[in-house]
């Protein structure tokens, strides 16, 4: 079984700062991870993912995370937040064998104050 | 670039009534899946597709719910006899297959079915 943990339900930081929405899995096999994020009354949209490769992945809107298998984590991150990246966040995992659907996480609600 | 595109939008109806979601994937995109999202569960996998074939539909909660995929472009996800506890908003998302299934989902904008 696969399982992805978003331990924060609600992560605040402030316009211009680093931010982190963090992100464990647990899978058996190769992971395959991804970030989703979610404005209100819309579908989810892709912004990265980690496959094969460099642990470190670029993404849409200057967001990037990193693949720590030691720490099975991929959290996700982004050098200086804006106030337009305030929105719900998915961390989803799948391996390179198995079913094709993703298991995501519960979700982190990135709030950045102006 | 048209996206995945799911109707209707919104749907208010009364319980016991049919229910019928529709969703036409991305062209090209072998793979078509149906999500459920609520404040309680999250988003939870319903059923998937690969060439139009169910893969698996062991998300689906019960007999009430069906979904069916006709051809390439089109799939529908039904509820009969709807419940008050069907109230959610329902994803369609579809992906390519990709090498090895690395190929990211991409998915509609939903439809909020509120069950009175």
């Amino acid at each position: 079984a696969q399982s992805v943990a978003q331990p924060e339900d609600q992560v605040n930081v402030a316009e211009g700062n680093p931010l982190t929405v963090k992100c464990t899995y647990s899978v058996s096999g190769n992971p395959y991870l991804f970030w989703y994020v979610q404005y209100p009354n819309r579908g989810l949209q892709f912004l990265l993912k980690y496959i094969t490769g460099d642990n470190l992945v670029k993404g849409s809107y200057g967001f990037e995370a990193e693949f720590n298998k030691s720490q099975t984590s991929f959290h996700l991150k982004k050098p200086s937040a804006l106030v337009s990246d305030s929105a719900l966040y998915f961390c989803a995992v799948r391996t390179d064998t198995g079913r094709r659907a993703l298991t995501f996480g519960s979700g982190t609600r990135l709030q950045v104050q102006p | 670039d048209a996206g995945v595109i799911q109707s209707p939008r919104h749907e208010v109806t009364e319980m016991g009534q049919e229910v019928t979601l529709r969703c036409k994937p991305i062209s090209g995109h072998d793979y078509l899946f149906w999500y459920r999202q609520t404040m309680m569960r999250g988003l939870e996998l319903l059923i998937y597709f690969n060439n139009n074939v169910p893969i698996d539909d062991s998300g689906m909660p019960e007999d009430r719910f069906s979904a069916k995929m006709p051809n390439a472009s089109f799939s529908t996800l039904k509820i009969q006899p709807s419940e008050p506890r069907d109230s959610a908003v329902y994803f369609c998302a579809s992906s390519l297959s990709g090498l090895g299934g690395n190929q990211p989902q991409h998915f509609g904008d939903g439809t909020r079915l509120s069950i009175l």
